[in-house]
């Protein structure tokens, strides 16, 4: 069965430091895959997705991400993060020639300390 | 595009009342889905409907819950008769699925709270 872990529930990280949210997941066949960001009382946004091509892929605020595909990662990362990047982080994974339904993973708490 | 929108953005009830969340999908998606949100369990997974259709509602915790879709712009969520531990957020989202990247879309949510 298709499963995602985020294997870290909650990252504290000071202002202007390097910060990585780590995301693996479980499947046998092609996937796309997604990181959402969600900010106190909003609902989730995209913030990057990877469906091919290149493993490194950039989205918005600064934020990369990298398909790595014999570890089955897609581990979220930012190099330098600001306040405004606390956030719930979470993770997910699409199967999409067997079916469309989205694997969730539990998130990621990000905050930054000024 | 308006994007995802949902009413009520908050609800509070008494407990043993109907609620009834809506939801306007982006114009367009023909994938649905109902989400809800809690501190304890994280995002979970409802149910969600293509062209329309119930898809797996395996997630619906039960009898009380129930979802319907009439057509392509239009979904509610209903439980009846509410319970305090149905406080939660609860999101929608759409998406366009085969034709798309699969990517959802979400609204803004609505939270509720039973009493």
């Amino acid at each position: 069965a298709q499963s995602v872990t985020q294997l870290d529930s909650q990252v504290p990280v000071f202002e202007e430091a390097p910060v990585e949210l780590r995301c693996n997941y479980s499947s046998s066949v092609s996937v796309y895959l997604f990181w959402y960001v969600q900010y106190p009382n909003q609902g989730l946004q995209l913030l990057l997705k990877y469906l091919s091509g290149s493993t490194l892929v950039k989205g918005i605020n600064g934020f990369e991400a990298e398909f790595n595909k014999s570890q089955t990662s897609f581990h979220l990362r930012k190099p330098s993060v600001h306040i405004s990047d606390t956030a719930e982080y979470f993770c997910a994974v699409i199967e999409p020639y067997t079916g469309n339904q989205f694997y969730f993973g539990t998130g990621t708490s990000l905050t930054v300390i000024p | 595009d308006a994007g995802v929108i949902q009413s009520p953005r908050h609800e509070v009830t008494e407990m043993g009342q109907e609620v009834t969340l809506r939801c306007k999908p982006i114009s367009g998606h023909n994938s649905l889905f109902w989400y809800r949100q809690t501190m304890m369990r994280g995002l979970e997974l409802l149910i969600y409907f293509n062209n329309n259709v119930p898809i797996d509602d395996s997630g619906m915790p039960e009898d009380r819950f129930s979802a319907k879709m009439p057509n392509a712009s239009f979904s509610t969520l209903k439980i009846q008769p509410s319970e305090p531990r149905d406080s939660a957020v609860y999101f929608c989202a759409s998406s366009l699925v085969f034709q798309g990247t699969g990517e959802l879309f979400f609204g803004e949510g609505s939270r509720l709270t039973v009493l």
